[in-house]
């Protein structure tokens, strides 16, 4: 069955640092990838998206790779403010449909 | 545009009970999309339209569960008789895309469900 694993359920960070997030799955061949963010009783907010002949897609601070030989994507945020402290969701979509990780909640301490 | 709305946005019920959750999406947006979300199962899909369609509702946990989307602008989420279990926040997300390409989902602000 299709499983997506994203790293350790909580991180904790230093503000000033780079958060490194995880996205691991298994039996799945998605077209393209997404990460989403999503704060405390609100839904998820879309940040980027990378499609699976893409290695890396960049804005601003947000840095996602995705490789699809080792099926894992990671989810890079550099100079972390503690306005970025939310929990992270990747999501896999193949043919309209998006399979979400259960998340990782970041914290970055000021 | 105001964003995906649903209504409402906190609901108790004792169980048994009829629940109808709604959804209004982005004006133009093709695609629309049930989740429901918990801390033990994270954030599942139910159901998804396309063009006001039904494709795949294989997410629908079993019959007590029902959506439909009369038409571009409206769709609901029925749970008929509810259970404790069914205790979660529901999403409504839309999307501009097709089935074959992409979906960047713009959420609305979830039902926090409650069944006694």
């Amino acid at each position: 069955s299709q499983k997506i694993e994203q790293n350790s359920e909580a991180l904790n960070i230093q503000e000033g640092k780079t958060a490194t997030l995880t996205c691991n799955y298994t039996n799945y061949s998605p077209a393209y990838l997404q990460w989403y963010r999503q704060d405390p009783g609100r839904g998820p907010v879309f940040l980027l998206l990378i499609r699976e002949n893409e290695k890396e897609k960049r804005k601003e601070r947000l840095k996602v790779t995705f490789d699809t030989t080792l099926k894992q994507s990671l989810f890079h945020i550099t100079a972390s403010q503690p306005a970025d402290s939310a929990t992270y969701l990747c999501a896999l979509t193949n043919a309209g449909k998006s399979t979400f990780g259960d998340g990782t909640t970041l914290t970055v301490k000021p | 545009d105001a964003g995906v709305i649903q209504s409402p946005r906190h609901e108790v019920t004792e169980m048994g009970q009829e629940v109808t959750l709604r959804c209004k999406p982005i004006s133009g947006h093709n695609s629309l999309f049930w989740y429901r979300q918990t801390m033990m199962r994270g954030l599942e899909l139910l159901i998804y339209f396309n063009n006001n369609v039904p494709i795949d509702d294989s997410g629908m946990p079993e019959d007590r569960f029902s959506a439909k989307m009369p038409n571009a602008s409206f769709s609901t989420l029925k749970i008929q008789p509810s259970e404790p279990r069914d205790s979660a926040v529901y999403f409504c997300a839309s999307s501009l895309g097709s089935l074959a390409g992409f979906n960047i989902q713009y959420f609305g602000a979830g039902t926090r469900l409650s069944v006694l």
